[in-house]
């Protein structure tokens, strides 16, 4: 159980385009999505917190307006990258909590960005 | 600030050792407590959590907490090679609902 997948796996896009990034939870439903970025040999870094239904809160210095998340659905999270540049090829994973009130957070396998 | 500290590592220890990871935090409000394994390139798994004070025990890991020290811990017995990852401490804040990384520990158990 608490599986979470995300799609695609890896993506090589050119500068200047979006790419969106989705995560599901696949049998259970998430309450609570996070989407975290990490750059090679550095910890997760938390760039927002979604929740069903509603805007989603972003943690200080990411911009709402080049990562938008919209969680549509109990079981679907999706992170936009917008007018991506080659620094924001990064590694992007998301997490999601179960809506049994359990905080923990499992993880999808991640997608990795790469912007030429 | 709310922070999670580890030892960044590399801690290498021999096959059929223990390896022992510490952390500790800062929010003394802290109710929930996790350890995650992440393989290189890989997305985090979590491998244990722990709510309260004491030990708990799953399979070769045994997860230690110390709510007055603010100190958490993850034994992990009869190391293998295929142990060998980045081990990520995590602390619930906010009510549980976030939770912040630590940087991580490198372990390496050679054969």
């Amino acid at each position: 159980g608490a599986v979470v997948s995300q799609h695609p796996s890896w993506v090589i896009c050119k500068s200047g385009t979006s790419v969106k990034i989705e995560c599901r939870s696949l049998d259970f439903q998430a309450t609570t999505m996070f989407w975290y970025r990490q750059f090679p040999k550095q910890s997760l870094m938390l760039m927002a917190t979604s929740n069903e239904g509603s805007k989603a809160t972003y943690e200080q210095g990411v911009e709402k307006d080049k990562f938008l998340i919209n969680h549509a659905s109990l079981t679907l999270s999706t992170l936009t990258v917008t007018s991506a540049h080659p620094e924001d090829s990064s590694f992007y994973i998301c997490s999601a909590q179960g809506t049994s009130g359990s905080v923990e957070q499992y993880f999808g396998p991640g997608t990795r960005l790469t912007v030429t | 600030q709310k922070e999670v500290e580890q030892n960044s590592g590399p801690l290498s220890v021999p096959e059929g050792a223990i390896a022992s990871l510490n952390c500790t935090y800062s929010d003394r409000g802290s109710q929930s407590f996790f350890w995650y394994r992440q393989y290189s390139g890989k997305s985090p798994e979590l491998i244990m959590s722990i709510y309260s004070n004491g030990d708990k025990e799953d399979g070769r890991f045994t997860a230690q907490l110390n709510k007055a020290s603010q100190y958490v811990s993850l034994l992990i017995r009869d190391s293998q090679p295929s142990d060998s990852a980045t081990y990520l401490c995590a602390v619930g804040v906010g009510g549980g609902f976030k939770t912040i990384f630590g940087a991580g520990t490198r372990l390496f158990v050679k054969a």
